[in-house]
């Protein structure tokens, strides 16, 4: 079983849907999560960073940490064609100069205009 | 602006042949990391540095290799290329903890 789960889609929703993406993840000892956004052919670019359990919102983004279901999830509203991209999340379990940055496979995203 | 370099974006080799990807940094970033992504893997990560003349070994370090004579560069070598590395590479770099690490747009490479 992979440390890191995440549905690897391909996920389409039409414009202007709220979006949830997904992920789980076994080791209990993470603390830090985040989402990356990669467009195609492109490198991954952080999009949201959350520290433990709770809520962060940048914008149309939320991350959510449920760190007792070892569950955390990543809404879009009001969806863009412009957000049609891989989501990938990752986390660890320290903040401090830990190389050990574990991803999920990634959720192919598509909003149709 | 500060950015981050791969070169070559698309390299097509053959089996046994040395291969040297490229990485240049101008945030003068103190890591560097080297991933590649599969699909169903995600991105995994091959080698790192945290300074110049530091070089630590990731999960999937087998056949790769990596030198650090500079902040800007990190160079990741295959010694041998195999058909099991080809794959999208990826090189990043962050000024220390996680969340701010900046990733290059990659180097497909492509072994025959």
């Amino acid at each position: 079983q992979k440390e890191v789960e995440q549905d690897p889609g391909p996920l389409s929703v039409p414009e202007g849907a709220i979006v949830s993406l997904n992920c789980t993840y076994s080791n209990s000892a993470f603390q830090y999560f985040m989402w990356y956004r990669q467009y195609s052919r492109k490198g991954p670019e952080l999009l949201m960073y959350t520290y433990s359990s709770g809520n962060k919102e940048d914008g149309r983004f939320t991350a959510q940490v449920d760190k007792s279901s070892k569950y955390i999830s990543l809404f879009i509203r009001d969806s863009q064609p412009s957000d049609s991209a891989t989501y990938l999340c990752a986390m660890t379990t320290s903040n401090f100069g830990n190389e050990k940055l574990t991803f999920g496979t990634g959720t192919r995203l598509t909003i149709i205009p | 602006d500060a950015e981050i370099t791969q070169s070559p974006r698309h390299k097509i080799t053959e089996t046994g042949r040395q291969v040297t990807l490229a990485c240049h940094q101008t945030w003068n970033h103190n890591n560097m990391f080297w991933y590649r992504q599969d699909l169903g893997h995600g991105l995994r990560l091959i080698h790192y540095s945290y300074g110049v003349q530091d070089t630590n070994k990731g999960e999937v370090s087998d056949g790769y290799s990596v030198s650090r004579s500079n902040t800007e560069d990190l160079p990741l070598t295959l010694e041998s290329a195999a058909s099991s590395q080809t794959s999208v590479y990826f090189c990043a770099s962050s000024p220390g903890g996680q969340e701010k690490r900046f990733f290059g747009p990659g180097t497909r490479l492509t072994v025959l």
